[in-house]
């Protein structure tokens, strides 16, 4: 098991290039979140899914989207990328159990520029 | 608004001592109390976690100690050794929320021999 895989490890975009990162996972797992970590601020939730086809918004969604198309794989977009968007991105995946809070499972980060 | 606060932000420590990381929350529909641990250039992976039913979890030299009526919540770990050196996350959710988790603003412990 490959667990959770992130792609690319790390980009450098132009204020305004869009981008998309892709998330995947192979342990069957229901629910998939994004998360970006800056210093002192610990890991904020951008948006996260329940399920294929779902989608919401977490903490700090504004200038991302996102997709899940597919189970085991959870896009985030940056339609206009911004300075502030520089950050490590981190995806998660957890197996969703219903009325139960489980554990959640990271990957390795994208580590993203934004000049 | 930040739900969970964490202190210290960093944290020196001799090989063989204790350290201790405490976090404290607001929202009293918390009920998940996780601890992340996450080293240079990797995600964070779960260490250990409570619920708010017992006062205490220990797992090998980590212990969470839970203090339900102050709504705060530490990591102690014992015997530090060298190789513990990275940042650590608190964290808390509540069922019903699809286990989405508001996580503390991160501890570096760096532990020296």
């Amino acid at each position: 098991n490959a667990g959770v895989t992130q792609t690319p490890k790390f980009r450098v975009l132009k204020t305004g290039q869009s981008m998309t990162l892709l998330c995947a996972q192979d342990m069957n797992h229901e629910y998939m979140y994004w998360y970006r970590q800056d210093p002192g601020m610990g890991l904020r939730l951008i948006h996260y899914s329940v399920g294929e086809g779902t989608t919401a918004k977490g903490e700090v969604p504004d200038g991302y989207n996102v997709s899940r198309l597919k189970k085991q794989n959870f896009l985030l977009g940056l339609e206009s990328a911004a300075p502030s968007q520089t950050s490590v991105y981190f995806c998660a995946s957890s197996l969703g159990l219903a009325g139960f809070t489980d554990t959640q499972y990271f990957g390795p980060g994208t580590r993203l520029t934004v000049l | 608004q930040q739900q969970v606060k964490q202190s210290p932000q960093s944290l020196i420590v001799q090989k063989g001592g204790i350290s201790i990381i405490n976090c404290a929350y607001e929202n009293t529909a918390f009920d998940y109390f996780p601890w992340y641990q996450q080293f240079p250039g990797k995600g964070p992976a779960l260490l250990i976690a409570i619920r708010p039913d017992v006062s205490e979890k220990k797992e090998g030299r980590f212990t969470i100690s839970f203090n339900k009526s102050a709504k705060q919540f530490s990591l102690h770990i014992m015997d530090s050794q060298p190789g513990d050196s990275a940042t650590y996350f608190c964290a808390a959710s509540f069922t019903g929320t699809a286990s989405k988790l508001t996580f503390g603003t991160g501890t570096r412990l760096q532990v020296t021999l």
